[in-house]
């Protein structure tokens, strides 16, 4: 498997523009999670879905951050209009969501900068 | 207020010579414990787990100990190598069903040759 795949890997953009992240979560998973990682506040758990259903989205900072997960295979977390304080590595894990199978897996990170 | 908490940011011990990190929670709910290791411009990946049923995993070089009373584990690795230099998140895991881990805010390793 080719594990948690997230895309981009890097983006740059200006004040104002929207940004999408993409997430696709291994195979199988039925849990997937948003995270953002600044050096002020560590990882931050943003919205989590079990299921494809947001389950928990008390993370995510403001209504300018929305996510979806149209199907099992496929999640977006989009910033609508960006800001520079938005600017950190954001991270989707995914877990098989049993009982026993705690363990979550993390893409490699996007790495988001807003001018 | 941080449920998990790694109050060392970072830590510099001489290659052969044990690493100990540590990590303090504060949720008596607790009952599963993850360690996590992240090299820069990668994500996190599993390193050891513990119930909380149990006080000490070992997996080859890395061991996890849990003193549940203080509300305390700890990831011991020896002997510490070069490669072993990263940060090290411990995450936990309330028991109330298939809920997300909570992380700590990470201990950065570093491992002198």
């Amino acid at each position: 498997d080719a594990g948690v795949i997230q895309s981009p890997r890097h983006e740059v953009t200006e004040m104002g523009q929207e940004v999408t992240l993409r997430c696709k979560p291994i195979s199988g998973h039925n849990s997937l999670f948003w995270y953002r990682q600044t050096m002020m506040r560590g990882l931050e758990l943003l919205i989590y879905f079990n299921n494809n259903v947001p389950i928990d989205d008390s993370g995510m900072p403001e209504d300018r951050f929305s996510a979806k997960m149209p199907n099992a295979s496929f999640s977006t977390l989009k910033i609508q209009p960006s800001e520079p304080r938005d600017s950190a590595v954001y991270f989707c894990a995914s877990r098989e969501g049993l009982a026993g199978k705690e363990t979550q897996y993390f893409g490699p990170g996007t790495r988001l900068l807003v001018l | 207020d941080q449920q998990v908490k790694q109050n060392s940011p970072s830590l510099s011990v001489q290659e052969g010579r044990i690493s100990i990190l540590n990590c303090d929670y504060t949720n008596s709910m607790f009952d599963y414990f993850l360690w996590y290791k992240k090299y820069p411009a990668e994500g996190p990946t599993f390193l050891i787990s513990i119930s909380s049923i149990k006080d000490k995993n070992e997996d080859g070089r890395f061991t996890v100990f849990l003193n549940k009373s203080a509300k305390h584990l700890s990831l011991h690795i020896v002997p510490s190598q070069p490669g072993d230099s990263a940060v090290y998140f411990c995450a936990a895991r309330p028991s109330s069903g298939n809920t997300p881990l909570v992380f700590g805010k990470g201990t950065r390793l570093s491992v002198i040759a």
